[in-house]
């Protein structure tokens, strides 16, 4: 089946500087990604959608400056956290849609997360 | 934009019901259900097309009223194993994917 692969799972920055996290379709294309951010105990909020080779488009009050999305292949978007700070902390996810299913309601398939701590 | 579930939390006795609400205020393409386990990603459980659909496989189903922007999924008969917080995902004509507010579910023996 499809499968999503985010990288890191983990990873431990110090303040101020800046962390990426990669999202890659492994078997198919996608055409649209999607990045979302989840607190303890809260809904998966997204964060932006990103359509390969176009800029990504950002949900209201998330910084554009700060969380650089960059969609630059069919099998690849990143997520840069700039200037990262303690409360950047979070769990981040991707998912991504194949793009071999043009019509809506196709599965949406979802990277494993990744959590980052900011110290 | 974020799709609003009702009960927030709910506790169940093993063999118990459970009906958990999506209601949206965007028109719907679709509505998607999943599973989150604490530290995990979502797991898919199904997907609901517009036009009334209902599914479900064993004793998870779900239906979809377009028209309201509501759908419900139902649990039967729970198990331990479907303790976890529980997702609506909705598609709207913006090509957007919005998870609902959540409903924590536990199934105690």
């Amino acid at each position: 089946g499809a499968v999503v692969s985010q990288h890191p799972s983990r990873v431990i920055c110090k303040s101020g500087t800046s962390v990426k996290i990669e999202c890659r379709s492994l078997d198919f294309q996608a055409t649209t990604m999607f990045w979302y951010r989840q607190f303890p105990k809260q809904s998966l909020m997204l964060m932006a959608t990103s359509n390969e080779g176009s800029k990504a488009t950002y949900e209201q009050g998330v910084e554009k400056d700060k969380f650089l999305i960059n969609h630059a292949s069919l099998t690849l978007s990143t997520l840069t956290v700039t200037s990262a700070h303690p409360e950047d902390s979070s769990f981040y996810i991707c998912s991504a849609r194949d793009g071999r299913q043009t019509a809506p309601g196709n599965t949406i398939y979802f990277g494993e997360g990744s959590w980052l701590t900011v110290v | 934009q974020q799709p609003v579930q009702s009960p927030q939390a709910v506790i169940l006795r093993e063999g118990e019901d459970a009906v958990i609400n999506c209601s949206s205020s965007k028109a719907l393409y679709s509505v998607h259900w999943y599973r989150q386990k604490h530290g995990e990603a979502p797991v898919f459980l199904m997907i609901l097309l517009k036009g009334g659909e209902q599914k479900g496989h064993e004793k998870i189903s779900a239906s979809f009223n377009e028209k309201k922007q509501q759908s419900s999924l139902y649990l039967t008969a729970s198990q331990l194993s479907y303790s976890g917080t529980y997702f609506c995902g909705t598609e709207n004509t913006g090509n957007q994917f919005y998870f609902g507010t959540g409903t924590s579910l536990t199934v105690i023996p």
